[in-house]
């Protein structure tokens, strides 16, 4: 199956630093992407669609000016946490639709795990 | 509001257990219902499903929609203890691409 691809898959950055998170689709084109947010024991929150050539849509409550999403190609997509604070700490996931799979089925990434320290 | 509800939110069962997961949904314009399987990273798919009473089928794994009655279920059949994980939800809307999830199950399953 298609497979979705992100990196790091562990950072650790000081307090008032930026992070740059990466994701790819390996071997299909994704217009949009997903990002998520999991904190533990809890569920996935969207953060924002991610549109290739456009700008992002960010899901209320969340800062678009500290979580920077640039989806430059078809098959990547980044996400900066900016001037990170240890409240940032958090795992990170995104996800992209494969439209040629006969089930247009949605795949993660494999996730980043963010600490701030 | 858009919200999918799952049950139990926590199960422990024995390897040879049968169980069967809870998702219901009330969304505007759905389309689609799929599952995951969560260990330690990210979630891994399992099933989408888009009509109802046609169940998916992998393994000891099965699942059917009701779109009538707006729910789905999971089943495990003989679990062992590598089904251990958090099992995930998520319902997709025409016109949109997002998933909302539920909350998950988390499955114990003990030797």
């Amino acid at each position: 199956g298609a497979v979705v691809s992100q990196h790091p898959s562990r950072v650790i950055c000081k307090s008032g630093t930026s992070v740059k998170i990466e994701c790819r689709s390996l071997d299909f084109q994704a217009t949009t992407m997903f990002w998520y947010r999991q904190f533990p024991k809890q569920s996935l929150m969207l953060m924002a669609t991610s549109n290739e050539g456009s700008k992002a849509t960010y899901e209320q409550g969340v800062e678009k000016d500290k979580f920077l999403i640039n989806h430059a190609s078809l098959t990547l997509s980044t996400l900066t946490v900016t001037s990170a604070h240890p409240e940032d700490s958090s795992f990170y996931i995104c996800s992209a639709r494969d439209w040629t799979d006969s089930g247009n089925t949605i795949y993660f990434g494999e996730g980043s795990w963010l600490t701030v320290v | 509001e858009d919200k999918v509800v799952q049950s139990p939110l926590s199960l422990v069962v024995h390897e040879g257990d049968t169980v069967t997961l809870n998702c219901s949904y009330e969304v505007t314009n759905f389309r689609s219902l799929l599952w995951y399987k969560q260990e330690k990273k990210a979630p891994t798919f399992l099933f989408m499903l888009t009509s109802s009473g046609i169940e998916k089928k992998s393994g000891r794994l099965s699942s059917i929609l009701d779109k009538k009655e707006l729910f789905s279920i999971l089943n495990i059949t003989a679990t062992q203890t590598g089904d251990s994980a958090i099992y995930l939800c998520a319902v997709t809307q025409g016109g949109s691409e997002k998933l909302v999830f539920g909350k998950g199950t988390k499955l114990t399953v003990n030797p």
